[in-house]
């Protein structure tokens, strides 16, 4: 079992509509998690990143994170055909430098 | 501020030839992280430096990969002999802790695209 999984998609989601994006983690030890999106060719981009229970929102975008649950999301409202990419959630320990990444969601917004 | 630059941006070169990827990372940055991307395997951790250290090459894939960081602002990934398998694409990145000290915020280069033929 990987430590951070992820639905590989592809998730299609119509143009406006709020896509969500699923990640779940098997090490307790993780403290905070990284979004990250990449398209096709290019390289991962930070999109955001969360540490503490409950949500961060950047944006139209918005980081959940489910500690007991062992859960992060990612909200993205009004999506826009732009946001069409692959999504990376990756984990880290506190004190550590290494981040656990998942295989990614790809994300398509219809228009 | 220029971010993380990589050379070259792509690479293609016969199997058994010597292949150099090199790595400036963000000025400041004292970390420095060389990742491998395929479609089988996704994005691997291969190796990763603090301070021109090495920390950690456990996911180094075998004795052909080498990665040296001689100063804080060049690092290389070598393989010799290349093979076939290793065509991928290589990310270097780099970080900085955190303002508040937890968080590790890596912020990647564009990457190497290397075919082995």
């Amino acid at each position: 079992q990987k430590e951070v999984e992820q639905n590989s998609g592809p998730l299609s989601v119509p143009e406006g509509a709020i896509a969500s994006l699923n990640c779940t983690y098997s090490d307790r030890g993780s403290q905070s998690f990284f979004w990250y999106r990449q398209y096709s060719g290019k390289s991962p981009e930070l999109i955001m990143f969360i540490y503490s229970n409950g949500d961060k929102e950047d944006g139209r975008f918005t980081a959940q994170l489910n500690k007991a649950s062992q859960y992060v999301s990612l909200l993205i409202r009004d999506s826009q055909p732009s946001d069409s990419a692959t999504y990376l959630c990756a984990g880290i320990n506190f004190g550590n430098e290494k981040l656990t990444f998942g295989t990614g969601t790809r994300l398509t917004i219809i228009p | 501020d220029a971010g993380v630059i990589q050379s070259p941006r792509h690479e293609v070169t016969e199997m058994g030839q010597e292949v150099t990827l090199r790595c400036k990372p963000i000025s400041g940055h004292n970390s420095l992280f060389w990742y491998r991307q395929t479609m089988m395997r996704g994005l691997e951790l291969l190796i990763y430096f603090n301070n021109n250290v090495p920390i950690d090459d456990s996911g180094m894939p075998e004795d052909r990969f080498s990665a040296k960081m001689p100063n804080a602002s060049f690092s290389t990934l070598k393989i010799q002999p290349s093979e076939p398998r290793d065509s991928a694409v290589y990310f270097c990145a780099s970080s900085a802790r955190g303002d508040w000290g937890g968080a590790y915020e890596q912020y990647f280069g564009p990457g190497t695209r290397l075919t082995v033929t």
